[in-house]
């Protein structure tokens, strides 16, 4: 079945640590995004990639890198100089020029510990 | 610049009432508007989508969006509510295309409670 698979689905970090999110989808598409959620505030948009071995900063970069080495795969790494790196993250994809809709994976839930 | 704001952070119905979840967008051109759901822990479901085409929009599991340039508004309506409609719903609006990306812009969201 074609869809986005991100892993894992928990994360646990210690303080100071860089972890790496994965991000795979096996749709085909050009564009993918990297998204988090926080209660309340809706979805934010950390770095989003058109196209590969091409990337941008979405609004809320800090503290995060990416890469898109490959069509199917965009890893988000959390630094340790992301402050408040607590959140739900949400990967997604879609067909890229004018959007017309994105396809969501199931999340990835991380926890400074 | 786009946005997107969900008049309400919460709405309580009671099962077989209707639903109505309030949109309002602000778009300096004509935008694509959508409706998702989120189940709790779990990704993002797309309900409906509106692209340009018919103003009134249906989408899955008896959803529907009416799109209302005057009112700058895309509501979501379902006529009778059922125990799984509890959610948390998102306005979405798409980006200009001279913006930098095509990402979509999230309003703030509206926990959808049904009660029996």
């Amino acid at each position: 079945d074609g869809g986005i698979t991100q892993s894992p689905k928990y994360l646990f970090r210690k303080e100071g640590q860089n972890v790496t999110l994965s991000c795979e989808q096996n749709l085909n598409h050009d564009a993918m995004y990297w998204y988090r959620q926080d209660p309340g505030q809706g979805l934010r948009l950390i770095y989003y990639s058109q196209i590969v071995n091409d990337f941008q900063k979405g609004d809320i970069a800090e503290g995060y890198s990416v890469s898109r080495e490959k069509k199917e795969s965009f890893p988000l790494t959390v630094t340790s100089a992301q402050k408040n790196p607590t959140a739900f993250y949400l990967c997604a994809s879609s067909i890229g020029g004018r959007i017309t809709e994105a396809f969501f994976g199931q999340g990835t839930r991380l926890t400074v510990v | 610049a786009q946005s997107v704001t969900q008049l309400d952070s919460h709405v309580s119905v009671s099962e077989g009432t209707p639903v109505l979840l309030r949109c309002n967008y602000s778009s300096s051109y004509s935008p694509s508007l959508f409706w998702y759901v989120q189940h709790p822990n779990k990704g993002l479901q797309l309900l409906l989508k509106y692209t340009s085409a018919a103003t009134l929009v249906k989408g899955i599991n008896g959803f529907e969006a009416e799109f209302k340039k005057s009112e700058t508004s895309f509501h979501l309506t379902k006529p009778s509510a059922h125990m799984s409609d509890a959610a948390e719903y998102f306005c979405v609006v798409s980006r200009t295309a001279n913006q930098a990306g095509t990402a979509l812009i999230f309003g703030k969201g509206t926990t959808l409670s049904v009660s029996s």
